[in-house]
């Protein structure tokens, strides 16, 4: 079993469907993130997860919805979403201890999103 | 807001040749970090550096933090084309938070 595992790695969908993406980390973590990456555009910060809590939501558009139901296992559901969310969905973790914050990012080999 | 801009955006070089990508930062990195993403992977970690002035090295790849950290740079000896990918620059945020700024990316091709 790899580090972190997203599926599907390729997605197509029309605006009025609805999917979900999954990301399963087998590293041990406590922190698990939701990344978007357009072409041009830095890596933004879509959601975080620490111990199952969320505690970053980046201004996310609510057709995107995060659920984190224990420490392995993240999903962003999808729903009427438009042409411009197309791009590389990134499901990272990372282990915080202490007051250190967090460490190395592990990024998984992401999802890609065609919404037509 | 903290920008981080990286340069070259783009670049597209012969193999044996030598290449620097430079990271500048609007503010001071609380923890600087370089990450590769290989076509059709997921970012991955070359190095974390904390204090100005240092320098790190990976075999080929020489990592520099500027001393007032708020620039670094990444020089890569003699590009094999395995080195091709993304070059992503990060600051780490400070305990407390989450937060990961990432930088525009730098774009390196190695032709064989």
């Amino acid at each position: 079993e790899t580090g972190v595992t997203q599926t599907p790695r390729h997605l197509v969908m029309g605006m009025t469907n609805k999917k979900s993406l999954k990301c399963e980390q087998h590293l041990g973590h406590n922190a698990m993130y939701w990344y978007k990456q357009s072409a041009k555009k830095p890596l933004e910060l879509m959601f975080v997860y620490s111990l199952e809590e969320r505690v970053e939501n980046n201004s996310v558009p609510s057709r995107f919805s995060p659920e984190c139901p224990n420490s392995s296992h993240l999903f962003l559901h999808l729903h009427t979403l438009q042409p411009e969310d197309s791009a590389l969905y990134l499901c990272a973790s990372s282990l915080i201890t202490g007051t250190s914050g967090g460490g190395e990012l592990f990024f998984g080999e992401g999802s890609r999103l065609t919404v037509l | 807001t903290q920008l981080l801009e990286q340069s070259p955006q783009f670049l597209s070089i012969q193999e044996g040749e030598n290449l620097t990508v430079y990271c500048n930062s609007s503010s001071v990195f609380s923890s600087l970090q370089w990450y590769r993403q290989e076509p059709g992977e997921g970012p991955v970690l070359l190095v974390t550096v904390v204090t100005g002035g240092e320098v790190k090295k990976l075999k080929r790849l020489t990592f520099q933090f500027g001393d007032a950290r708020k620039d670094s740079s990444l020089h890569i000896t003699a590009a094999q084309p395995g080195d091709t990918g993304l070059y992503l620059c990060a600051d780490r945020k400070p305990s407390g938070t989450y937060k990961y700024i990432f930088g525009t990316g730098t774009r390196l091709k190695v032709l064989a």
